[in-house]
């Protein structure tokens, strides 16, 4: 199983619609979440953190399930700007530098 | 601030020939990172430098070596590049904040190798 799995997409969805992303971690020890967005042929870029209680950002909204290893990232009224590609990356190892990234879920929304 | 800087933007080498990526960062940050990114495979970690004098592989260190010159440089060179070094590689620093490390990258530097 890979370390950090998400559904690639594309997610093709219209101006001011709801779109969910999921995530999925492989190590229960994990201690860090985050959600990043990286635009085409442009770095990627800290979009927000994901905490067990849920947080909020704006139309944004990033939640952890510990028990299922999972995180989801909601985005609320799509704007033609978000188009992008979310990648969801977790320090899996207590103490160290580390991220691993997933490979990312591209988002396009249409006018 | 400019942040995060990598030089060059762009570069064609031949097979066997070697080069140095340049990474700079202007944020007084400790930690550094170097990975490569690839079609199809997200970001893979090549090595880190959690302070100014250390340095440690990553996911990916095979045919890399990185030098950390000081606090704001780090850079990763290839000795006898090779096709599968084709990549874009970006330069990233870390901060902790919260209790948490904000990881901070460069524009990028486009490899092909022939």
């Amino acid at each position: 199983r890979k370390e950090v799995e998400q559904d690639p997409g594309p997610f093709n969805v219209p101006e001011g619609a709801t779109v969910a992303f999921n995530c999925t971690y492989s190590n229960s020890a994990s201690q860090s979440f985050f959600w990043y967005r990286q635009d085409c042929r442009k770095e990627p870029k800290l979009l927000m953190s994901v905490y067990s209680s849920g947080n909020e950002d704006g139309r944004f909204t990033a939640q952890l399930n510990r028990a299922s290893q999972y995180i989801s990232l909601l985005i609320r009224d799509s704007k033609l700007s978000d188009s992008a590609t979310y990648l969801c990356v977790v320090n899996s190892r207590a103490g160290s530098y580390q991220l691993t990234f997933g490979k990312g879920t591209k988002l396009s929304v249409i006018p | 601030n400019a942040g995060v800087t990598q030089t060059p933007k762009f570069q064609v080498l031949k097979t066997g020939q070697s080069m140095t990526l340049q990474c700079a960062q202007d944020m007084n940050h400790n930690s550094m990172y170097w990975y490569r990114q690839d079609p199809g495979m997200g970001l893979r970690l090549i090595y880190y430098s959690a302070s100014e004098g250390t340095t440690d592989k990553g996911e990916v260190p095979n045919g890399y070596n990185v030098s950390r010159l000081n606090k704001r440089e780090f850079s990763l060179r290839l000795e006898s590049a090779a096709p599968s070094q084709t990549s874009v590689y970006f330069c990233a620093s870390s901060e902790l904040t919260g209790g948490e490390e904000t990881q901070y990258f460069g524009p990028g530097t486009r490899l092909l190798v022939l």
